[in-house]
């Protein structure tokens, strides 16, 4: 029964491929975000959608695509991976307003 | 625009001595604060949040908050350490009516036994 829920946990893969990490949210949270957490442990937004409308879209690469099929998944899909990009990857959804955000476990992700 | 400093990457305290890890933000409205504990490939949990009213807040595992608004502060103490306490705390503010959650560096505590 966990919250939010990322797959995979763990992600390797090569330079130039395209690959997805999923998040899936129970909570029946509005908000949900992308954030990226490099190797020095820094948390950066990348993007949110509330009720699958895209709110937030800090400045990424476009090779980075989020998708909201509907309000509990949030995905993100990269393209033409760069060894820049490794780093993890975190999920997490908000109720509307002022609440706290529920993060997932996190995906790492490891371009060689 | 919103941000947060966290002043400090590390804090080293002994066990059953009060711990403190520092915070303050910069908002353009009203502040919502958080604070966050993340141990060693695990994800953020939350610990607790100071919205409005007083202005010291309680949280889980025994932390509490202090909101000082002439000092833009939201300090993180606990007044007895636990070795168990050793991790890398987030503090966070979201401006009011504002979605974006911003985040901290980061302070790694170490609780020495």
């Amino acid at each position: 029964d966990t919250a939010v829920s990322q797959t995979p946990k763990y992600l390797v893969t090569q330079m130039g491929n395209d690959k997805s990490i999923k998040c899936e949210q129970n909570l029946g949270h509005d908000t949900m975000y992308w954030y990226k957490q490099d190797s020095k442990k820094f948390l950066k937004i990348m993007f949110s959608y509330n009720n699958k409308e895209l709110i937030i879209n800090e400045t990424v690469p476009n090779r980075f695509s989020p998708k909201s099929p509907d309000k509990a998944h949030l995905n993100l899909h990269i393209n033409s991976l760069e060894l820049g990009d490794s780093a993890v990857y975190f999920c997490a959804s908000s109720p509307r307003g002022t609440h706290e955000a529920f993060f997932g476990q996190g995906t790492r992700l490891t371009v060689v | 625009a919103q941000s947060v400093a966290q002043p400090e990457d590390q804090v080293n305290v002994a066990e059953g001595n009060p711990l403190t890890v520092k915070c303050t933000y910069s908002v353009s409205g009203n502040p919502y604060l958080f604070w966050y504990v993340q141990y060693p490939n695990r994800g953020l949990q939350f610990l607790l949040k100071y919205i409005t009213g007083d202005n010291l807040v309680k949280g889980s595992y025994g932390f509490e908050a202090e909101f000082n608004k002439s000092q833009t502060s939201f300090h993180l103490k606990k007044p007895s350490a636990l070795v168990s306490d050793s991790a890398l705390y987030f503090c966070a503010v979201r401006d009011i009516g504002d979605y974006k959650l911003s985040f901290g560096a980061g302070t790694t505590v170490t609780v020495r036994a």
